[in-house]
């Protein structure tokens, strides 16, 4: 929604870092998450990070946020074929409720 | 050993009917949601519920009709439906209210209104 911002589409090559971006408007958000949606599929938790944190990292997975700028970023090191997806950047705040992006289409190119 | 499933996977349908979707968690949660994905991939919560008691009722219209006779199982009907209701609408479920942040999505159901 209108909360949570993404660039709709990446293109990377496969092997390379991708780097997925987000900026959010709730300075009281508590946890920030990063899904996955496959093809036809529902949404799968990637990671989530807790707002006192700068930095997750989840094997090829690091999140890093920017508190002060309300800026979330996912980097996938090493991007495969399968991490072709969309991409969905949420917060919650204090009720719990998730504020989804649009999602960001990642489509890796051999 | 599916943990979020729903029923059905696709629904086709016309402009004025009723219709239902079902959900089912097997994970021992206490709290389910539901949400509507539009064409846009735009993600919006519409319902949760908390031990079958209503705890978030977004901005939607009173076609909608969520029904959860326990808390392994959340509903969904939709009276005099609109081709707007096309969408994909996903159930999640999570432990507790306070773990909301836990959510596990069932694979979705694809409503169609012609």
């Amino acid at each position: 929604g209108e909360d949570v911002e993404q660039s709709l589409f990446l293109s990377v090559r496969e092997g390379d870092s991708s780097v997925i971006n987000c900026t959010y408007t709730d300075s009281s958000s508590t946890y920030l998450y990063w899904y996955k949606q496959e093809p036809g599929a529902g949404l799968q938790l990637l990671t989530y990070i807790f707002s006192n944190m700068d930095m997750k990292q989840d094997q090829r997975l690091t999140v890093l946020l920017n508190k002060k700028d309300k800026h979330l970023s996912l980097r996938i090191a090493d991007t495969q074929t399968g991490d072709s997806a969309i991409y969905f950047c949420a917060e919650s705040t204090y009720d719990y409720k998730l504020s989804f992006g649009a999602g960001t289409t990642v489509t890796v190119r051999a | 050993d599916t943990a979020v499933s729903q029923t059905p996977k696709y629904l086709v349908t016309q402009m004025g009917n009723d219709k239902s979707i079902k959900c089912e968690q097997n994970l021992g949660h206490d709290t389910m949601y539901w949400y509507k994905q539009d064409s846009k991939k735009f993600l919006k919560i519409m319902f949760s519920y908390n031990n079958k008691e209503l705890i978030i009722n977004e901005t939607v219209p009173n076609r909608f009709s969520p029904k959860s006779p326990d808390k392994a199982h959340l509903n969904l009907h939709i009276n005099s439906l609109e081709l707007g209701d096309s969408a994909v609408y996903f159930c999640a479920s999570s432990p507790t209210r306070d773990r909301g942040n836990e959510q596990y999505f069932g694979p979705g159901t694809r409503l169609t209104v012609t």
